[in-house]
């Protein structure tokens, strides 16, 4: 089990550049997970998927960001337009039935 | 709305010392409640997690004991080590739903 992987795991635009952040759950997850953090904000929630149907983005900045789950094995975070306050390390995380969510690496965005 | 509330933002203590981190929720649902350990530049990890009432979980030397009747969940140790020195999180969930994260405590521990 190689854990849920995300890629890259540090990724650096300019100011209105767009960024796509891939997330791959463990197998056989059935929910998952993004969330940004930051000293200032800390952990802060985004969106999730179950089933691959979006279930809650409450916590998505409603222009820039856009979240998919197109399959079972992998989701993608895209930000466009990318700004500096977007500098963050994005984690996505995979859960079965438990509640219990395992957290990947995290992608760390700087945006320049 | 759901939330969690964790009332100390940093903890600093020397090694072998007790400590204990607070946690208070609310919520309508009956909950699971989590604590999830973040290490510095690493993920955060599940350290405990319980939905019974009155019933004290541990792992790894830590404990909490989940009080429904004061929605509670605080998290304790009975002698810190150097490498407990992390970011700890509280958080809830039901039903299947997303989990609420509290704002952290980090915890701090000196020789």
């Amino acid at each position: 089990n190689a854990g849920v992987i995300q890629t890259p795991r540090h990724k650096v635009t300019g100011k209105g550049q767009e960024a796509t952040l891939w997330c791959e759950p463990i197998s056989g997850h059935s929910a998952v997970f993004w969330y940004r953090q930051t000293i200032v904000q800390g952990l802060e929630f985004l969106t999730y998927f179950r089933n691959q149907a979006p279930i809650d983005d409450s916590g998505m900045p409603k222009e820039r960001f856009s979240a998919q789950m197109p399959n079972q094995s992998h989701s993608t975070l895209k930000i466009q337009s990318t700004q500096p306050q977007d500098s963050a390390v994005y984690l996505c995380a995979s859960s079965f039935l438990t509640d219990e969510q395992y957290f990947g690496p995290g992608t760390r965005l700087t945006v320049l | 709305g759901d939330s969690v509330t964790q009332t100390e933002g940093l903890v600093t203590l020397t090694k072998g010392l007790p400590v204990m981190l607070n946690c208070t929720y609310q919520t309508t649902y009956s909950p699971f409640l989590f604590w999830y350990v973040q290490h510095l530049n690493e993920a955060p990890k599940l350290l405990l997690k319980s939905s019974t009432d009155n019933k004290r979980t541990e792992h790894q030397g830590f404990y909490a004991t989940l009080h429904k009747s004061s929605s509670s969940f605080h998290l304790q140790k009975s002698s810190v080590q150097l490498s407990d020195s992390a970011l700890y999180f509280c958080a809830l969930s039901y039903s299947n739903n997303r989990i609420f994260f509290g704002d952290g405590t980090q915890l701090v521990v000196k020789p």
